[in-house]
């Protein structure tokens, strides 16, 4: 059973790097064909999507933050990371981890539990 | 970016009701759409895929049906457990774009 966990500090300075990882267990990062996915979502609104990476390092990024995002991947670990610079009050949210299945659903079939991380000073 | 509206926002059903959920994408994205639940203080759990097909272990009230830009979530017969807030999602093409959400309450 494929489980992910986020981790990171829960609260980021404004103007400073929101650093978030997401730990894969239960199989490889590396195996399959999957995106590994960052979605986040503010205190009582709906989901947004960040962007995603593939094992080959590919990347897409939603175009609203794409100047300010970036998402790797370190195989060895089997975790892949989301940057997000500077952030302000309006990146407080709860961020999530996924995994897109890319052969069959083409869904986010597999999710953390989610990280909430607020921006104040 | 494909946009995607859902309606109602919002709807308020009894246990044993049947409930319909609309999905509709700015432009076509033949049935690449998704279907998830969420529950407050928990990530999303993928209900349906392709429009239609039933994610593994998720119970069979559940349905989904469209394609190109009109799609419909179905609960045959709502059960306490199913009060929760419901999102649809296109895998059509990148940035992937959610639904704003329709919350189901109790009436």
């Amino acid at each position: 059973q494929v489980q992910l966990q986020e981790s990171g500090p829960g609260l980021v300075k404004p103007s400073q790097t929101l650093s978030l990882t997401c730990t894969v267990s239960g199989g490889s990062i590396s195996s399959g064909s999957y995106f590994w996915t960052w979605i986040r979502q503010p205190a009582g609104k709906g989901l947004e999507w960040i962007g995603r990476i593939y094992t080959s390092g590919t990347t897409n990024y939603n175009p609203s933050l794409k100047s300010r995002v970036t998402i790797s991947i370190d195989t060895s670990k089997n975790h892949f990371s989301l940057n997000l610079s500077s952030v302000t009050a309006a990146d407080t949210a709860v961020y999530y981890c996924a995994r897109e299945e890319q052969q069959d659903s083409v869904a986010l079939d597999y999710w953390g539990q989610g990280a909430l991380v607020t921006v104040s000073s | 970016d494909i946009q995607m509206t859902q309606s109602p926002s919002s709807l308020s059903a009894s246990v044993g009701d049947r409930v319909t959920i609309s999905c509709r994408a700015s432009q076509s994205i033949i049935t690449f759409l998704n279907w998830y639940q969420q529950k407050p203080g928990k990530a999303p759990v993928l209900l349906i895929y392709g429009a239609s097909s039933l994610q593994s272990g998720v119970p069979s009230r559940f349905s989904g049906s469209g394609s190109g830009t009109d799609f419909t979530l179905t609960i045959s017969s709502l059960r306490r457990e199913d009060f929760a807030t419901y999102y649809c999602q296109q895998s059509f093409s990148s940035p992937r774009t959610f639904g704003l959400g329709t919350t189901v309450e109790v009436k």
